[in-house]
């Protein structure tokens, strides 16, 4: 199948920092990536749904101006957790699609934040 | 290594049973979820099993044997609208999600 990079695979930050989570796909060009969030023992929890070059679609509930989403091209989609604080911890998951297919799914991200 | 085995492809008639079996081999267990996914959509979570036993959920059940490294997600009642893949995931002890491939499930009239 095809392969989706995450890096990295985990993080500690400190409070107030931002943190940038990367998500490539390195064998086909994704025109939609997907970004989860995952609390323990739970069902992963969609976040925003993004194509390339657009705007993400961000879920209700999830803030936009603490979640910056970027798909700049059709091998990258980014993450960036502002102002990170101990509740932002968490699993991240990105996954990434052609539309032609499934999404394929990145390791994930464990952050924490301190 | 860590590896997560379920079946390439089933194929199955519309108003009949299912299962689609997972295999797992990781270091350590936290949890496995089953997720249906259509193609070019996001995944939607359909059941998550931490302890042994049958997890049901109106015509979805999934059932999970931790000594065995085993799960099986049994679709009843099918309807063609459950074409779908069908994607198991393990939760290592590092809190790691680990997929397996997804099983593309065909119903048929």
């Amino acid at each position: 199948g095809a392969v989706v990079s995450q890096h990295p695979s985990r993080v500690i930050c400190k409070s107030g920092t931002s943190v940038k989570i990367e998500c490539r796909s390195l064998d086909f060009q994704a025109t939609t990536m997907f970004w989860y969030r995952q609390f323990p023992k739970q069902s992963l929890m969609l976040m925003a749904t993004s194509n390339e070059g657009s705007k993400a679609t961000y879920e209700q509930g999830v803030e936009k101006d603490k979640f910056l989403i970027n798909h700049a091209s059709l091998t990258l989609s980014t993450l960036t957790v502002t102002s990170a604080h101990p509740e932002d911890s968490s699993f991240y998951i990105c996954s990434a699609s052609n539309a032609d297919t499934e999404a394929f799914f990145g390791q994930g991200t464990r952050l924490t934040v301190v | 290594g860590q590896n997560i085995d379920q079946p390439t492809e089933m194929t199955a008639t519309e108003g009949a049973i299912v299962q689609i079996n997972c295999t797992y081999q990781t270091s350590g267990f936290n949890g496995l979820f089953w997720y249906q996914q259509h193609a070019g959509e996001a995944p939607t979570f359909l059941s998550y099993n931490v302890l042994d036993g049958l997890e049901e959920k109106g015509r979805f059940s999934s059932f999970l044997s931790r000594s065995k490294g085993y799960s099986y997600l049994l679709l009843k009642e099918l309807q063609m609208k459950d074409s779908a893949s069908y994607l198991c995931a393990v939760i290592d002890s590092n809190y790691q999600l680990i997929w397996g491939a997804g099983t593309k499930l065909i119903i048929k009239p």
